[in-house]
């Protein structure tokens, strides 16, 4: 069975500051990887999918690469806001979504 | 946000008891998906459906079962709730093609049930 592991469980960085999100997953045999945003109480918001064959996806300040040999993707945040602070979440799609537990992220002003 | 509600938004039931909950789209999606988020778990898949009246099990479908008889109407049943099935559920809905899709899957805003 996929496992998908993201750490750190939490994060807090000052305003500004450009970050790296981690996410391990067991198994490389996947379609794709996608990262999702999701702010307390509310649902899923999709950030970025990377199909199996792409080695990264950018939209706006961020960026996702992918690594499937190494079972690896990162989520680069640039210039961190504090409208960034949500948890966000890694899954990838073998058959069917697994998801890992995400990371916290506060961004202080 | 992709045109997806869920009801009821919260509810509390007891042990035993028989419950329903609604996922309704207007995007015309043709898969749909329950999940369940858990502290320390993430989002686990209930089940999914693939078109009208075709569903298949996720990872922890034990307790739970679902119809689709219009494509705009996913319903989740637990036949008799149990406290350990005190979670928020997701629904979610993608397009694509074939029995499984690997689209980008666009989330409802949840429901979070406690079963006392």
């Amino acid at each position: 069975k996929q496992e998908v592991t993201q750490i750190p469980a939490a994060l807090s960085v000052p305003e500004g500051e450009n970050l790296v999100l981690n996410c391990s997953f067991t198994d490389s045999a996947i379609y794709n990887l996608q990262w999702f945003r999701q702010d307390p109480g509310k649902g899923l918001t999709s950030l970025l999918l990377i199909q199996s064959s792409q080695r990264e996806q950018t939209s706006g300040r961020l960026n996702a690469s992918l690594d499937k040999s190494s079972g690896r993707s990162t989520l680069y945040i640039a210039a961190s806001q504090p409208g960034d602070s949500a948890t966000y979440l890694c899954a990838v799609f073998g058959n069917q979504f697994y998801f890992g537990t995400g990371t916290s992220l506060t961004v202080i002003p | 946000d992709a045109g997806i509600t869920q009801s009821p938004r919260h509810k509390v039931t007891e042990t035993g008891t028989p419950v329903t909950l609604r996922c309704h789209q207007t995007e015309n999606h043709r898969y749909m998906y329950w999940y369940r988020q858990d502290p320390g778990h993430g989002l686990r898949l209930i089940h999914y459906s693939y078109g009208v009246k075709d569903t298949d099990k996720g990872e922890v479908s034990d307790g739970y079962s679902v119809s689709r008889s219009k494509t705009e109407d996913f319903l989740l049943t637990l036949e008799s709730a149990t406290s350990s099935q005190t979670s928020v559920y997701f629904c979610a809905i993608s397009e694509g093609s074939g029995k499984l899709s690997t689209d980008t899957q666009y989330f409802g805003p949840g429901t979070r049930l406690t079963v006392l």
